[in-house]
């Protein structure tokens, strides 16, 4: 079964602190790797994904880092807001059977403090 | 505005009943995902369509099925629902090719007694 491991499981930092959370997996036909942000009572959306080729992807105050040879790859939150307070799920695309699929992390609730 | 619906928040049902759970989306999205997200162990994926009629199974798809008769709509059927099945259910859409970027809906919480 594919799998993504995702730590830590809750993350509390003060805010203009960075925030740290780390993904690991072990199946190299994942291809892409994309970053979900979820509120309470909603759905989680896209945030921001990198491709395996490129080491680092920034937008805005989230940057993806991206260490293909150790299969990691880590969301850092920049100067943390409170409005940042989410759940965040790392993803890892590839093709299961005949049509792509996406594996997702276990998630991390992050809380940052005013 | 991509909008995914689904038909219920919340639900409470009893064990051994038939459950139907409804999504549905308005950007002619040919890929639909259902998944279940419960504490610590992220979202997985029970089933999936990439186009009417038909369906693939994901993760964990005992004890549930799925029907996609129109583009839009994406049903979960839990054909005799067990505690075990009380859980978030979250509907996916996209479109084909653009996996990584699923618009969710805003889940239906189910509760089986």
């Amino acid at each position: 079964q594919q799998q993504v491991k995702q730590s830590p499981q809750s993350l509390i930092v003060q805010k203009g602190g960075i925030s740290i959370i780390n993904c690991a997996y072990e199946n190299t036909a994942f291809d892409y790797f994309p970053w979900y942000q979820q509120f309470p009572g909603k759905g989680p959306a896209l945030l921001i994904a990198i491709r395996p080729d490129v080491s680092e992807k920034k937008e805005g105050r989230f940057t993806i880092s991206f260490n293909k040879s150790a299969k990691q790859f880590s969301l850092h939150i920049m100067d943390s807001q409170p409005g940042d307070s989410a759940t965040y799920f790392c993803a890892a695309n590839y093709r299961g059977g005949s049509a792509r699929q996406l594996t997702f992390g276990s998630g991390t609730q992050l809380t940052v403090l005013p | 505005d991509v909008k995914v619906t689904q038909s219920s928040r919340y639900l409470v049902k009893r064990t051994g009943e038939k459950v139907f759970l409804e999504c549905v989306q308005d950007m002619d999205h040919e890929n639909m995902f259902w998944y279940r997200q419960d504490p610590g162990l992220g979202l997985r994926l029970i089933y999936f369509s990439y186009d009417v009629k038909m369906k693939e199974k994901g993760d964990i798809p005992e004890g549930y099925s799925v029907s996609r008769e129109k583009k839009e709509r994406f049903s979960l059927i839990l054909e005799s629902a067990s505690t075990n099945q009380t859980s978030m259910y979250l509907c996916a859409s996209t479109w084909t090719g653009r996996t990584a970027e699923q618009f969710f809906g805003p889940g239906t919480r189910l509760t089986v007694l």
